[in-house]
């Protein structure tokens, strides 16, 4: 079935050192992507998105690769701090315009 | 703005006990969500609401029941609670169709069924 599957469950990565959080995907129907951000008891927050018309998309610190050939999607974070640990989410919006799937997450842990 | 609020924050219910989770939004937003995440995985829908006026079923919603009261608020229902209903429950509005735009979320209730 339709599904939206993460490489790794969990990272660690030195404070400092820069991040890469890998997504798999498996609708090439899908043409919106998402990555969420969810600390410790609280609700998902938003980071970044891109559509299926580009390739790359950056925000402040953090930057979205998309390649549609191999259905990957990556989520960069910069010089991460400890700020930064939490779960993140990709998702993706499958057939549908209301619905996302959501992958099961990736547990980000900073070392001092 | 206070953006996405939901009440109650915990509830633990009997098995066969009913409740009603509340969800507001002040984003002027008009599609609302709710959704249950179980430990270790990530999240799945219950129910939305396109729009003032209409609800659809999403992935998992066996058990449960929504109204959208008006444009602000979203309110999810179980009748008849059972263990397998424990979870998180958050709820999520976005201003455009949320398989297309950013979806906001609530800070969750967290629900216990005994």
């Amino acid at each position: 079935g339709e599904s939206v599957g993460l490489h790794l469950p969990t990272l660690s990565v030195q404070e400092g050192d820069n991040s890469i959080i890998n997504c798999a995907y498996s609708n090439s129907a899908s043409d919106y992507f998402i990555w969420y951000k969810q600390e410790s008891g609280k609700g998902p927050q938003f980071i970044i998105d891109i559509r299926s018309n580009m390739d790359k998309r950056q925000g402040q610190r953090v930057t979205v690769l998309l390649n549609k050939t191999v259905k990957h999607l990556s989520l960069q974070i910069a010089a991460t701090q400890p700020g930064d640990s939490a779960v993140y989410f990709c998702a993706e919006n499958g057939r549908s315009n209301y619905q996302l799937i959501w992958g099961a997450g990736t547990k980000l842990i900073i070392k001092p | 703005n206070a953006g996405v609020t939901q009440t109650p924050k915990f509830q633990v219910l009997k098995t066969g006990q009913s409740m009603t989770l509340q969800c507001a939004q002040d984003m002027n937003h008009n599609s609302m969500y709710w959704y249950r995440q179980d430990p270790g995985m990530g999240l799945r829908l219950i129910y939305y609401s396109a729009s003032e006026g209409t609800t659809d079923k999403g992935e998992v919603p066996n058990g449960y029941n929504v109204s959208r009261l008006n444009k602000r608020e979203f309110s999810l229902r179980l009748e008849s609670a059972a263990p397998s209903q424990t979870s998180v429950y958050f709820c999520a509005s976005s201003n455009l169709a949320g398989g297309t735009d950013t979806q906001y979320f609530g800070p969750g209730t967290r629900l216990t069924v005994l």
